[in-house]
């Protein structure tokens, strides 16, 4: 199975802050790379695939990078919506594997 | 819109079983692969299980392989999952999602609510 692994698991920030979460598979996976945004007590939401495409009607602050098995999510001026958890998967082969999740708290 | 509702979660002893529906609706059920991801509380997300646009080919992570069985009702737009032999950390909100639409790989574009399903004695 291909391991994910986010850095770091929690990250306190402030609004406006520019925050960087990074996201490492154990192979390469290309760029079959998926970032969510889970809010407590709700299902995961996407808002990045392939590793660099905005999902439709993801707002523009977020964006993403990498390839291989070197992978970032930025958000580049962080709002009181984004106060969340975010997680990497993988889509490059079964198992389809998550990472342990980054909780971005506010500072 | 597209719009995926879990039921059949609940509270179940040890080794007995659950079977989880998904309803769907807002989009051709019958045109794309789905699968189950979980949640242990607190935990992050586990792929458990997927089934093809037809149901022809399944997939399981090891630890259910055996004890649960993915299948659809396309006429129904619904998704199942039979959980046999249930053990404690089975634990999780179980969610059924959507793979995006596209080639040979999938994310998952939306997902359900959730379903609690609670293994305990």
């Amino acid at each position: 199975d291909i391991q994910m692994t986010q850095s770091p698991s929690t990250l306190s920030a402030s609004v406006g802050d520019r925050v960087t979460i990074t996201c490492r598979a154990s192979q390469s996976i290309s760029t079959w790379l998926a970032w969510y945004q889970q809010k407590p007590g709700k299902a995961p939401k996407i808002l990045i695939y392939t590793a660099s495409s905005l999902e439709s009607g993801v707002p523009s602050r977020f964006s993403g990078s990498g390839s291989g098995t070197e992978f970032t999510l930025t958000i580049s001026s962080l709002q009181p919506d984004d106060f969340a958890t975010y997680y990497c998967q993988q889509y490059n082969s079964y198992p389809y594997t998550f990472g342990q999740g980054t909780k971005v708290e506010i500072k | 819109q597209v719009q995926l509702v879990e039921s059949g979660g609940g509270v179940v002893q040890p080794g007995r079983s659950l079977r989880l529906s998904c309803s769907a609706s807002g989009f051709t059920f019958s045109s794309y692969g789905m699968h189950w991801v979980r949640q242990a509380p607190g935990k992050g997300l586990e792929c458990v299980a997927a089934i093809s646009y037809d149901g022809n080919n399944k997939y399981y992570t090891d630890s259910v392989k055996g004890r649960f069985t993915i299948s659809r009702d396309n006429s129904k737009s619904t998704l199942y999952l039979q959980m046999n032999s249930l053990r404690a950390d089975d634990t999780a909100v179980y969610y059924c999602a959507k793979r995006s639409p596209g080639g040979s790989y999938y994310y998952f574009d939306y997902w359900g609510q959730g379903t609690l399903v609670t293994v305990s004695s």
